[in-house]
């Protein structure tokens, strides 16, 4: 079974469009994280987010929100699609003990979203 | 998190031992050091992570040293599909939910 699964695994779409991107993991973790690799390959944190609080990344334009309808899923809608947000995007997840430190040091990664925005 | 320091790119004959340097001379007494690497076209995955003693798992071993300010991750039997870059962390244990924070990594290549 896929611990930390994403749809669509391949999104084409035109600039000023809004879309969003589907994950769900079944690890039982309660936090949540997306990432963005841009085309030069750097990876960065856009959010985290637990049933306690969402932590984003000052970078991260407002036209982009995490949305989590349950523990097991935390989605990214994207509004008004531009050039510059053409990049994979990858979901994780980990476990978050008491007094919000982390019991365990892995993150798991989901397979990511390639986004072209043309 | 401290910053980290890794060498761009580097080989390995397969079969052989694949060393990876890592420098983080800032590092704080409270920070780990974590391992990640990503193959082609994969998320990232995790390897391997130590405070100051040298853990060895599976995977792979970690040996930092005695003043914590840098670390080497060993792929005792490197085969083809340890072909990938290969990510030095350093951040407080667990980290809480601040993510991770991903440098230049190094690409390592599996030469056959």
């Amino acid at each position: 079974d896929t611990a930390v699964s994403q749809t669509p695994k391949y999104l084409v779409t035109q600039m000023g469009n809004d879309k969003s991107i589907k994950c769900e993991q079944n690890l039982g973790h309660d936090t949540m994280y997306w990432y963005k690799q841009d085309s030069k390959k750097f990876l960065k944190i856009m959010f985290s987010y637990n049933n306690k609080e969402l932590i984003i990344n000052e970078t991260v334009p407002n036209r982009f929100s995490p949305k989590s309808p349950d523990k097991a899923h935390l989605n990214l809608h994207i509004n008004s699609l531009e050039l510059g947000d053409s990049a994979v995007y990858f979901c994780a997840s980990s476990q978050e003990g008491a007094g919000g430190r982390s019991t365990f040091y892995e993150q798991y990664f989901g397979p990511g979203t390639r986004l072209t925005v043309t | 998190d401290a910053k980290t320091t890794q060498p761009t790119s580097m080989d390995c004959a397969e079969g052989r031992a694949a060393n990876l340097p890592c420098n983080h001379s800032t590092i704080s007494g409270n920070e780990y050091v974590y391992w990640y690497r990503q193959i082609h076209s994969q998320g990232p995955q995790y390897i391997i992570h130590g405070l100051k003693n040298n853990e060895t798992n599976e995977m792979a071993s970690l040996i930092i040293t005695e003043d914590r300010k840098s670390s080497t991750l060993i792929l005792p039997h490197a085969t083809l599909r340890d072909t990938a870059v290969y990510y030095c962390i350093v951040r407080v244990e667990g980290g809480g939910a601040d993510g991770l924070t991903f440098g230049k990594g190094t690409h390592l290549i599996i030469q056959p």
